[in-house]
């Protein structure tokens, strides 16, 4: 067990809609990654926050966004689903958010889009 | 960022060394070297990192090329438990982690 939760552990929806994914980060780790793993793009790094603060940006959609609120969880919103969209979301976190961190995953968040 | 190439797949013996071999030609002076693996329906996780240096933790060993454009993560024994997906990366200075395709590692009994 990593510390990391993620909620809900899978979503099943359809084209057009919208989702919003949870994630709790270990405690006292200020920093929060997203990532997108898919078969055709293997893992992909989307977007970092850093205590409550956009930190890195990767290639992630204009149709997704996410935040990081006061109590130091996220949340990865995806609008205007596609079937491509369907995938499996990790979330990490790790202390500091720098480039000597170790970085815990969760679960994931498994994403059908139908 | 730093971009990085394994191979697809290796086989190892149970109980021999492993060394799982990465590239990384575009990293820059100041990007860590991070391994990771993920084993089979789980998150990845954790395996050992390093600047410079060779680095030695309880799971592993990791040899840094000189010149920093290559890296060999070694499994002393390897054991079935470690059969999963290896992904080595670099990391900017926020620690974002830029993962390539990754060798799944084969280990038989």
């Amino acid at each position: 067990d990593s510390g990391v939760t993620q909620t809900p552990k899978h979503l099943i929806t359809a084209t057009g809609q919208r989702v919003t994914l949870r994630c709790s980060p270990r405690s006292g780790d200020l920093s929060v990654y997203w990532y997108q793993q898919s078969l055709d793009q293997g893992l992909q790094f989307l977007i970092q926050y850093y205590n409550g603060e956009e930190r890195a940006k990767g290639n992630i959609l204009e149709r997704f966004s996410a935040q990081q609120f006061p109590d130091l969880h996220s949340e990865l919103n995806l609008s205007s689903l596609e079937l491509g969209d369907s995938a499996l979301y990790f979330c990490a976190s790790s202390r500091a958010g720098e480039f000597t961190d170790t970085q815990y995953f969760g679960p994931g968040t498994r994403l059908t889009v139908l | 960022d730093a971009k990085t190439t394994q191979p697809n797949s290796m086989e190892s013996n149970e109980e021999e060394p492993v060394h799982l071999p990465c590239n990384h030609s575009t990293i820059s002076g100041t990007d860590y070297i991070h391994w990771y693996r993920q084993l089979p329906s789980q998150g990845p996780e954790y395996v050992i990192h390093g600047l410079t240096s060779n680095v030695n933790n309880r799971m592993a060993s990791l040899a840094i090329a000189e010149d920093r454009k290559s890296s060999t993560l070694i499994l002393h024994r390897a054991t079935l438990r470690d059969a999963a997906v290896y992904y080595c990366s670099g990391t900017g200075n926020t620690g974002k982690l830029i993962f390539g395709q990754g060798t799944t590692l084969q280990v038989k009994p």
